[in-house]
């Protein structure tokens, strides 16, 4: 189930379920899009990424699907390993001015 | 090399002290970023680098003095930092071609002001 913490929203699935990780952006003039993977003590992990131009994105096991009409964009990953507990964060980035801003974030905690 | 090299990886100061933080990459990238990141929140930026010039300074205090000696390296230099400056200072770079490319993050200098 999903829930929301004092700061940090939290997803657990059980191991080999698929996961959804969602995200809302601010800035409609964003049109490049990015999801990262951190781990504890380290530092952001590009996934996959995905530009305005594009509605699907596949990479291996992920799956980044952008909504601009209600500027949405979503984390899917097939077959949830232990690995992929983490904190995701979706950032966008427009292109004049050169900014890369970091949503809330997201934590996955996988389960036997 | 996909690297973006920080040190050093923990550093503890007091209020008075002066220290840098150091950033190094070797992939060409001409773009280079510092972030802030306190404990379960995301990134905030502070400062962007374009061509080894100051873009961008997210309005960041006078305590912290970037400076991009070359293409490769970005420093952060603090003096008289204050407790709640205490996060995790993330380095990023990436390409400024035509298109949008990925930012690549170091793993970050854990620093805790005393």
């Amino acid at each position: 189930g999903e829930s929301v913490g004092l700061h940090l929203p939290t997803l657990s699935v059980q191991e080999g379920d698929n996961s959804i990780i969602n995200c809302a952006y601010s800035n409609s003039a964003s049109d490049y899009f990015i999801w990262y993977k951190q781990e504890s003590g380290k530092g952001p992990q590009f996934i996959i990424d995905i530009r305005s131009n594009m509605d699907k994105r596949q990479g291996q096991r992920v799956t980044v699907l952008l909504n601009k009409t209600v500027k949405h964009l979503s984390l899917q990953i097939a077959a949830t390993q232990p690995g992929d507990s983490a904190v995701y964060f979706c950032a966008e980035n427009s292109w004049s001015p050169d900014k890369l801003i970091f949503g809330t974030g997201t934590r996955l905690q996988v389960f036997p | 090399d996909t690297e973006v090299t920080q040190t050093p990886k923990h550093l503890v100061m007091g209020m008075t002290n002066k220290k840098s933080l150091k950033c190094e990459q070797h992939m060409g990238h001409r773009a280079m970023y510092w972030y802030k990141q306190k404990a379960k929140k995301p990134p905030e930026l502070m400062f962007v680098y374009s061509y080894e010039k100051l873009s961008i300074n997210e309005s960041v205090p006078s305590r912290f003095s970037p400076e991009c000696p070359n293409s490769s390296l970005l420093n952060l230099h603090l003096h008289a930092l204050q407790p709640e400056d205490s996060a995790l200072y993330l380095c990023a770079s990436r390409d400024r071609g035509l298109q949008n490319t990925e930012a690549f993050f170091g793993q970050g200098t854990r620093l805790t002001v005393v």
